[in-house]
């Protein structure tokens, strides 16, 4: 069965850090590409970042560019996201999601339970 | 950047009643279109993706259609389970996706 757990949210001050894990089972994690998704409080989804299968390639949506590092370690089946400078914005739970591609065919088939993030003085 | 819009952004609907989801993208996206149903409190789940093909074991009163820049998500006949927050979310700028604003089913 594939799972994914997220960790390491909590409350964290404005202009702190905060490191985000997503531990990956039951699939070969290190064939697969992966993104963080978030969602701030009663609002829509929101692409963060992704990183290929073997972390070569890497984007980030230009709201967290410059702020937040995507990175895994796939010895460990895990992906993380470091997080500085955080803002009241980035408030918000945050989803790490494996991205399947086939056929031209792009899609987030399997999603963590999410970690919540809040950034408050 | 592609942006979406979905319409409406709520509705009430009674259960067996036909519900219709609309998206639209700003510029033409062919069929790169998924659709996810998020319940309160959990994490999106894949429907339909290429716009109109349905997720393995996903109920088939549940359906999408069109291409270019507008799309439809339909609900055939609305079962209490389906209350949820529906987004369409579109992959024609890999691997930069965008998704919908979300529409909020509810039953009447």
């Amino acid at each position: 069965e594939v799972q994914l757990v997220e960790s390491g949210g909590g409350l964290v001050q404005p202009g702190g850090s905060l490191r985000l894990s997503c531990a990956a089972s039951g699939f070969t994690f290190s064939s697969y590409e992966m993104n963080w998704v978030r969602q701030a409080p009663g609002k829509g989804l929101e692409w963060v970042s992704y990183i290929s299968s073997s972390g070569s390639t890497i984007y980030y949506a230009d709201s967290v560019k410059g702020r937040f590092t995507i990175s895994r370690d796939n010895a460990k089946n895990s992906l993380y996201l470091q997080m500085n400078s955080l803002r009241a914005e980035d408030t918000a739970v945050y989803y790490c999601a494996r991205a399947s591609y086939s056929s031209g065919r792009y899609y987030f088939d399997y999603w963590g339970q999410g970690t919540l993030v809040t950034v408050s003085s | 950047d592609i942006q979406m819009t979905q319409s409406p952004s709520s509705l009430s609907a009674s259960v067996g009643d036909r519900v219709t989801i609309t998206c639209q993208a700003s510029q033409d996206i062919s069929n790169y279109l998924n659709w996810y149903q998020q319940k309160p409190g959990k994490a999106p789940k894949l429907l339909i993706y290429d716009a109109s093909n349905l997720e393995t074991g996903v109920p088939s009163r549940f359906s999408g259609s069109g291409s270019g820049t507008d799309f439809t998500f339909t609900i055939s006949s609305l079962q209490p389970e389906d209350i949820a927050t529906y987004y369409c979310q579109q992959y024609d700028n890999l691997p930069q996706v965008t998704f919908g604003p979300g529409t909020k089913v509810d039953i009447k």
